[in-house]
């Protein structure tokens, strides 16, 4: 069974542009979760996609959105970049939820922000 | 707020020894997450507690949870080299559907 996966792996952009993340989740599984890691803050949970609804959503400005298919794969944007938005955004699928339930991450994407 | 603190935050150990990561969290929870990362990876799912007075096991590590004292340990047990990472808890704020991870313990096991 393939695992997650995200694309892109790298990215550089320039404040102010926008990006968009992709993530394709283990086949069957229904839910995606998107983190977000900093060396200064660590990992922080941005929100989790299910059924094609946000469901859960941490404490993240308006400028970051997500929004998940039909078919479960989910993108995640991030308007009007900030340098502080350079990190590594992770990506977990599950079956049906993050809580309780196992999660499988995907390899992540580096964003560099310029 | 919800604070979740993670003990030591650097651990060095020598092979064959045990040891306990601790983590203390703030608020009311009882669902919490250990998770492994290796250098310049992603992370890697090692438990789920989901009750007071969980216990989970898996090779040398073994993860519980006490949520009336709010606290759940990682035991390592006879260290092995590969067992070097950084390892994450994180807690579920379930009054607001939000989650919240500590800052890492790395570990290294030295021969």
């Amino acid at each position: 069974k393939a695992g997650v996966t995200q694309t892109p792996r790298y990215l550089i952009k320039t404040r102010g542009q926008q990006v968009t993340l992709s993530c394709s989740p283990i086949s069957g599984h229904r839910s995606v979760s998107w983190y977000q890691q900093t060396p200064g803050q660590g990992l922080q949970f941005l929100f989790e996609y299910f059924s094609e609804t946000q469901r859960n959503k941490g404490n993240f400005p308006g400028r970051f959105s997500g929004r998940q298919f039909s078919n479960s794969r989910s993108e995640m944007n991030v308007s009007t970049l900030e340098l502080g938005d350079s990190a590594l955004y992770l990506c977990a699928s599950s079956l049906v939820g993050m809580r309780g339930e196992t999660q499988y991450f995907g390899p992540g994407t580096r964003l560099l922000v310029l | 707020e919800l604070k979740v603190e993670q003990n030591p935050l650097f651990l060095s150990m020598q092979e064959g020894k045990n040891y306990t990561i601790y983590c203390n969290y703030s608020t009311t929870s009882d669902r919490l997450y250990w998770y492994r990362q290796d250098p310049g990876k992603s992370l890697e799912s090692l438990f789920v507690l989901l009750s007071n007075g969980a216990v989970k096991q898996e090779g040398r590590l073994m993860a519980s949870l006490d949520t009336k004292a709010r606290l759940s340990t990682l035991h390592i047990t006879a260290a092995v080299h590969d067992l070097s990472a950084t390892y994450f808890c994180a807690v579920d704020m379930w009054n607001n559907n939000d989650m919240r991870f500590g800052a890492g313990t790395r570990l290294t096991v030295k021969p």
